[in-house]
């Protein structure tokens, strides 16, 4: 399996409320992404980096931002979480953008009351 | 931007069956098609993949199909055993970013 960490594996925090959720990889990839998964979605991209400090948006980014200060580490906050955003979240690491494959972490799963 | 459908949603097969699960994608750009299966509470596995120079790929008991006129692709399972009961996803990728169909529940049933 992939060497990905997602942290915390559960979460539930109440409306207003800031959340961050922490991905760590072992492959020294370059390429890391935030997705969520809700039911009849499938999963759907939130924000991706390209490297140290390289980040950008994707299709339903909005109430999300993301830091990538190391090459290990890729930070997804909800500034104030809505129930809304109560999802299970996958982050995902490649070692290129053009036809690699993306390996999953095990997922967050968030709720908000 | 990119679309893709992923028929049926749900599909329940015999111990021993085949199972065929397909998708259409809707920009002609895309390039890349990768296939996931998510068992309860982990997250979706790389089972197979194919890319658009490539009209078929074959891996055990597991292939995938694409035809780029049509811009449609199959997953093909043989030989179903209860252990591919698992929701399955499809992906149509350009430049890296996925994007995915909603998924087909297999049941095997011994």
């Amino acid at each position: 399996d992939a060497g990905i960490t997602q942290s915390p594996r559960h979460k539930v925090t109440e409306t207003g409320t800031p959340v961050t959720l922490r991905c760590h990889q072992t492959e020294n990839h370059r390429y890391m992404y935030w997705y969520r998964q809700d039911p009849g979605h499938g999963l759907r991209l939130i924000h991706y980096s390209y490297g140290v400090k390289d980040t950008d948006k994707g299709e339903v980014s909005d109430g999300y931002s993301v830091s990538r200060s190391k090459t290990e580490d890729f930070l997804l906050t909800l500034e104030s979480a809505t129930s809304s955003q109560t999802s299970v979240y996958f982050c995902a690491i490649s070692a290129g953008d053009v036809d690699q494959p993306q390996h999953f972490g095990d997922g967050t799963r968030l709720s908000i009351l | 931007g990119e679309n893709v459908e992923q028929h049926p949603s749900t599909l329940s097969v015999q111990e021993g069956d085949s199972a065929v699960i397909k998708c259409t994608y809707s920009d002609s750009a895309s390039n890349y098609f990768p296939w996931y299966k998510q068992e309860l509470g982990k997250g979706p596995q790389l089972i197979i993949d194919i890319r658009s120079n490539v009209g078929e790929k074959k891996d055990q008991r597991i292939a995938v199909t694409l035809n780029k006129t049509a811009k449609h692709f199959s997953l093909h399972i043989t030989e179903t055993q209860p252990e591919d009961s698992a929701v399955y996803f499809c992906a149509a990728s350009m430049w890296g970013k996925l994007v995915f169909g909603t998924g087909t529940r297999l049941l095997v049933s011994p």
